[in-house]
């Protein structure tokens, strides 16, 4: 298994810009999720998803759209990028809800707004 | 809103020394708990997690973690650190809901060799 993936490992943007920041798991898992890693602040979720064609938003979503066509992939989508969107972007899949979840991040990408 | 608070930004240990991270969060129902490491250059690993039962659990490395309901807390400790061991450490809790996961701040472990 190659757990979850994430593509790229980096990018540099300008302001105004959009791209999507790629997320797969090979696990079967239901649950899948982004957050943005900044210094001193920890892990923020942006968005999640409990299965294909469920999406929710999490504490910082404004900016950023999801969607989960299938269950393997979730996409981030930046329409507008922003030097505030500067940051490490973690995307995460578990078990499914009501099950002793956990969270498997994958490697990152880092992303930065000029 | 709920909050996941981690008061040690940067901790500085010599090799051998005990080390406890401090980890309390603002939420009065039903929670799981859950400790992250972060090797540099690396992605987030888990490293223990409480969903009930025995209040005192066992992770890799030699960690452990006890979570006392009266006081919102679930402490990392590890009676003697290693070099290896220089990370940052994640306290993570997950509501009853189970679909949303907060995290803290984060704590940075320096551990001299």
């Amino acid at each position: 298994n190659a757990g979850v993936t994430q593509t790229p490992k980096f990018q540099v943007l300008k302001t105004g810009q959009s791209m999507t920041l790629q997320c797969a798991q090979d696990m079967n898992h239901e649950y899948m999720s982004w957050y943005r890693q900044d210094p001193g602040m920890g892990l923020r979720l942006i968005h999640y998803s409990v299965g294909a064609g469920i999406t929710d938003q999490g504490e910082v979503p404004n900016g950023y759209n999801v969607s989960r066509s299938t269950t393997e992939d979730f996409p981030l989508r930046l329409l507008s990028a922003a030097p505030s969107q500067t940051s490490v972007y973690f995307c995460a899949s578990g078990p499914p809800s009501g099950s002793y979840n956990e969270q498997f991040f994958g490697p990152g990408t880092r992303l930065t707004v000029l | 809103a709920q909050s996941v608070s981690q008061h040690n930004h940067h901790v500085i240990l010599s090799e051998a020394a005990s080390l406890e991270l401090g980890c309390n969060y603002s939420y009065g129902g039903t929670v799981n708990l859950f400790w992250y490491v972060q090797y540099p250059g690396q992605h987030l690993q888990l490293l223990l997690k409480y969903f009930s039962g025995d209040p005192l659990v066992k992770g890799i490395k030699g960690f452990e973690a006890e979570f006392i309901k009266s006081k919102f807390s679930f402490n990392l400790r590890k009676p003697s650190v290693q070099w290896s061991d220089t990370a940052e450490y994640f306290c993570a809790v997950n509501l009853g809901n189970f679909n949303k996961f907060y995290f803290g701040s984060g704590t940075k472990l320096n551990v001299k060799p």
